[in-house]
């Protein structure tokens, strides 16, 4: 089944303590990018590579990074979270860099 | 600012009855597309409609895209308690960036 697939969906964490969620599609797209939502401002996107090794900053990429050492995965990391990266995140991949298929989200709350 | 913005922001309808929402943007686009969103889950692409299109279908799902005016409209035709959900279009200015503007989205809910 094509999908894209991110975990964890669900995370508790403390400030500073450094995470990673995962993203991965079977589709073998290559665009993929990170979004966060949150209330009364919609999806705004963090990050997004557009191939193996090419990544480039979103509207909001203060406090992230990101990785693309494999065409399948496209892992977020927060190295320092703090509470204002409370937000659910979506990852989302493309062939043709228009349609775009999302992730189930990862739920994140920083304490 | 975000380029999308929907109207309205919540609709409640019975099941049977047509649904419209709009959306508005500022500037010029590539495409326009929509997505559903389940409660809190993935966002599930519906339509997309290119900036050279005035209308499109698919199913029960009728978009119209009016560039003059920069708006786009979402008519979801017989609707289904199924259909409810949180409705988004998002603009697509084309290019290397892969970024989608999304909206605030309407809150569609479809009474048994």
């Amino acid at each position: 089944e094509a999908q894209v697939t991110q975990n964890p969906r669900y995370l508790i964490t403390v400030t500073g303590k450094k995470l990673t969620v995962t993203c991965s599609q079977n589709m073998n797209h290559e665009y993929m990018s990170w979004y966060r939502q949150d209330p009364g401002l919609g999806l705004r996107q963090i990050y997004y590579s557009m191939n193996v090794e090419v990544t480039d900053k979103g509207d909001v990429p203060e406090g992230y990074k990101v990785s693309r050492k494999e065409k399948r995965n496209f892992p977020l990391i927060l190295e320092s979270p703090s509470p204002n990266q409370t937000s659910l995140y979506f990852c989302a991949s493309s062939f043709s860099g228009e349609t775009q298929y999302f992730g189930p989200g990862t739920r994140l709350l920083v304490l | 600012s975000q380029q999308g913005e929907e109207d309205p922001q919540a609709l409640s309808i019975q099941e049977g009855e047509n649904a419209t929402m709009n959306c508005s943007y500022k500037t010029s686009i590539n495409n326009l597309q929509w997505y559903r969103q389940n409660s809190g889950r993935g966002l599930v692409h519906l339509i997309l409609i290119r900036s050279n299109e005035r209308e499109k279908h698919s199913g029960r799902l009728r978009v119209t895209l009016d560039t003059s005016k920069k708006s786009s409209s979402l008519l979801i035709t017989a609707s289904r308690t199924a259909d409810t959900a949180s409705y988004f279009c998002a603009t697509d200015f084309g290019g290397a960036t892969n970024k989608l503007i999304f909206g605030t989205g309407t809150l569609l809910a479809v009474q048994p």
